[in-house]
């Protein structure tokens, strides 16, 4: 299995620009999860998804933020506009209905606003 | 509001030596997970436990759970250099979905020769 597959891995942008990160999660996972992983906050839970459908999204930061999944097999997180305490890692992870299975993460995006 | 504490943040071990990291959390789960982050990487799934007294041995890292006293804890057997890495546990709010893990904010390992 190719696992959770992230992109773009690196992100350099300016601030006010809009930024798309992406995330493919595993097949036949029918959980997609956002996190973002500062050095201050540590790992932070943004929003999740479960069969495409948003449950959760109390942990998105502010209107900048937004998610979608428009598929089983693709999300999207969208920042607009950037700002400079957006910069962080940003993890998709996916996982199987099944409580006793542990969420699969992918590889990340170091995101950077300028 | 659930919280989970780890402890110690930081652990510094020589080669071959034991040592244990602790996860407290504040409210009652039945579910509660061990990752490993190597630095610039993702998170790997280490050990699922899922029930009170559940103990899972994995090489020399293993992983027990007591629900009553809300508390896991990950023992490090001859300590390795490989094992350098930062440990994170997560926990579930009972009968909570999946979204609902908590995580605690790590403890990282260096392992000295």
């Amino acid at each position: 299995d190719a696992g959770v597959i992230q992109s773009p891995r690196h992100e350099v942008t300016e601030m006010g620009q809009e930024v798309t990160l992406r995330c493919k999660p595993i097949s036949g996972h029918d959980y997609l999860f956002w996190y973002r992983q500062t050095m201050m906050r540590g790992l932070e839970l943004l929003i999740y998804f479960n069969n495409n459908v948003p449950i959760d999204d109390s942990g998105m930061p502010e209107d900048r933020f937004s998610a979608k999944m428009p598929n089983a097999s693709f999300s999207t997180l969208k920042i607009q506009p950037s700002e400079p305490r957006d910069s962080a890692v940003y993890f998709c992870a996916s996982s199987l209905h099944s409580s006793n299975q542990p969420q699969h993460f992918g590889d990340g995006t170091r995101l950077s606003i300028l | 509001e659930l919280k989970v504490e780890q402890n110690p943040l930081f652990l510094s071990m020589q080669e071959g030596k034991n040592y244990t990291i602790y996860c407290n959390y504040s409210t009652t789960s039945d579910r509660l997970y061990w990752y490993r982050q190597d630095p610039g990487k993702s998170l790997e799934s280490l050990f699922v436990l899922l029930s009170n007294g559940a103990v899972k041995q994995e090489g020399r890292l293993m992983a027990s759970l007591d629900t009553k006293a809300r508390l896991s804890t990950l023992h490090i057997t001859a300590a390795v250099h490989d094992l350098s890495a930062t440990y994170f546990c997560a926990v579930a709010l009972y009968g909570g979905s999946q979204g609902n893990l908590i995580f605690g904010k790590g403890t990282k390992l260096s392992v000295k020769p």
